[in-house]
C-alpha cells in the first residue's frame, strides 16, 4: 500500500521552462514533507521541505506547494536547467516519528 | 563536510552467501536507516535504529538483519543472499529531530546477487 505516490515516472522539459513534479499522499497523519534529488550512482540529497502549517515554501528556483485538503504537493523548478536532470523523490513523515516514507520517484530530463 | 560512508560502491555475491553492507556516519547522529531502491518502487525502508543496540523493522525486513554496536556504524546483513535482493542499498542518518534537512544519505551500494 503506497502511502506516497508519484504518478508520473518521467518528465521532459525544455531548458528555461518550468518543471512541475507532483506527489500525492494518503495518510492524513503526515505533517512534514520533503523533496530529494538523486543523480545516478549517488545517494539522494535534500532539496526543500515544507511543514503542514504552511502551504508554500521557496528556495531560489525551487518552490514547494502543499494542498492539505487534496493531500497533494508539488515541486516547481523555474527556470529549469540541464543540471536539474535527475530523479526526484518526495517523502513524508508523521508527527513524532523520524521515519520518512518515500514516493516512487519521477525522472526529470531537462533538454537544451 | 558531514558524511555518511558506505564501504562498497559495487558488490557481486553468489546466491546463499552471507553479505555485510557497512555504513558509517561522522555526524554523531542518533538515527540510522537502511533503504533499498528499485525501479518503480522508490525507496523502501528495511530497518532503522534510534540508538546503539536498538533496531526496528521497516516495511520490508524479511531476509535482512542489522547490527548497531557503535553509534556511528550501522550494518545491514543479508543472511543468505537471493537474486531478489539485487538492488541499490542506501544508508541514511539523521538527528533525533527531523528539523529542516531530513536525512543525509550515503552514495549507495549496488549489490548484484548471481
Amino acid at each position: 500500500d503506497q502511502q506516497v505516490k508519484q504518478n508520473s515516472p518521467s518528465l521532459s522539459v525544455q531548458e528555461g521552462r518550468i518543471s512541475i513534479l507532483n506527489c500525492d499522499y494518503t495518510n492524513s497523519m503526515f505533517d512534514y514533507f520533503l523533496w530529494y534529488k538523486k543523480y545516478p550512482a549517488e545517494g539522494p540529497t535534500f532539496l526543500i521541505s515544507i511543514s503542514s502549517i504552511k502551504d508554500k515554501n521557496e528556495d531560489g528556483r525551487f518552490t514547494v506547494f502543499l494542498n492539505k485538503s487534496a493531500k497533494h504537493l508539488s515541486l516547481h523548478i523555474v527556470p529549469s536547467q540541464p543540471g536539474d536532470s535527475a530523479v526526484y523523490f518526495c517523502a513524508a513523515s508523521a508527527k513524532n516519528t523520524d521515519k520518512l516514507i518515500f514516493g516512487t520517484g519521477t525522472r526529470l530530463q531537462v533538454f537544451p | 563536510d558531514v558524511k555518511v560512508t558506505q564501504s562498497s560502491r559495487y558488490l557481486v555475491k553468489r546466491t546463499g552467501e552471507k553479505v555485510f553492507l557497512e555504513c558509517v556516519q561522522d555526524m554523531d547522529h542518533e538515527n540510522m536507516f537502511w533503504y533499498r531502491q528499485d525501479p518503480g518502487l522508490g525507496l523502501r525502508l528495511i530497518y532503522f535504529s534510534y540508538d546503539v543496540k536498538m533496531k526496528e523493522k521497516g516495511d520490508i525486513p524479511e531476509g535482512y538483519s542489522v547490527s548497531r554496536e557503535k553509534k556511528e556504524r550501522f550494518s545491514l546483513i543479508l543472511e543468505s543472499a537471493s537474486t531478489n535482493q539485487t538492488s541499490m542499498y542506501l544508508c541514511a542518518s539523521t538527528q533525533s529531530s527531523l528539523a529542516n534537512y531530513g536525512y543525509t544519505f550515503g552514495s549507495g551500494t549496488r549489490l548484484t546477487v548471481v
